[in-house]
């Protein structure tokens, strides 16, 4: 069956350094890929997508990678903040494929 | 321009009983997608629709049925509560073509339901 995995649940990292979360999927194959970002009783909010062709995005402090052969992205956030504190949710997407999973909380601590 | 909005914030059913939940899309947006959000896991899929039809649907039973209108607000009705439905309904809209499903969604801040 086709799943989505990220990383572990939570993740705690120091102010300054680089957080990197990680997406898995399997048994399908995306032509797209979001990430989303949602705080506590909120809804999700839309960071970055990439496509299968693209190997690389950044904006701003954000970088996402996108390798369809290992199917895995990974997300990082360089000088993370105590405001970069959040779930962060990926969302690999085909036609008509509108899942996400199940998301990675990041705490960065001051 | 408006983001989207939902009605309402919080609600509290009994098991067995119907619910309807309301959603206002962006400005300019023709898609609309449902979410279900259990604390602590990602948002399921419920069903899209694109320009007032049902365009994809998730692993959800019939009794979860919803509605868009000419101006691209939306509804989400479910019947029969049950417990489990407890959760986050999350309104999504976006702009795009019938199946796309790479687009910016735009999320409401949505509406906690409780059954008890």
């Amino acid at each position: 069956s086709q799943k989505i995995e990220q990383n572990s649940e939570a993740l705690n990292i120091q102010e300054g350094k680089t957080a990197t979360l990680t997406c898995n999927y399997t048994n399908y194959s995306p032509a797209y890929l979001q990430w989303y970002r949602q705080d506590p009783g909120r809804g999700p909010v839309f960071l970055l997508l990439i496509r299968e062709n693209e190997k690389e995005k950044r904006k701003e402090r954000l970088k996402v990678t996108f390798d369809t052969t290992l199917k895995q992205s990974l997300f990082h956030i360089t000088a993370s903040q105590p405001a970069d504190s959040a779930t962060y949710l990926c969302a690999p997407r085909g036609d008509n494929d509108m899942r996400f999973g199940a998301g990675t909380r990041l705490t960065v601590k001051p | 321009e408006t983001g989207v909005t939902q009605s309402p914030t919080h609600l509290i059913k009994t098991r067995g009983q119907q619910v309807t939940l309301r959603c206002s899309s962006q400005s300019g947006h023709n898609t609309v997608s449902w979410y279900q959000q259990a604390l602590g896991q990602g948002p399921q899929f419920i069903f899209q629709y694109y320009r007032e039809e049902e365009n994809g649907r998730g692993n959800f039973p019939p009794r979860f049925s919803g509605l868009q209108f000419p101006n691209y607000s939306s509804e989400l009705n479910v019947n029969a509560l049950e417990l489990d439905d407890s959760a986050l309904y999350l309104c999504a809209s976006s702009f795009g073509a019938s199946g796309e499903s790479y687009n910016e969604q735009f999320f409401g801040p949505g509406t906690r339901l409780t059954v008890l």
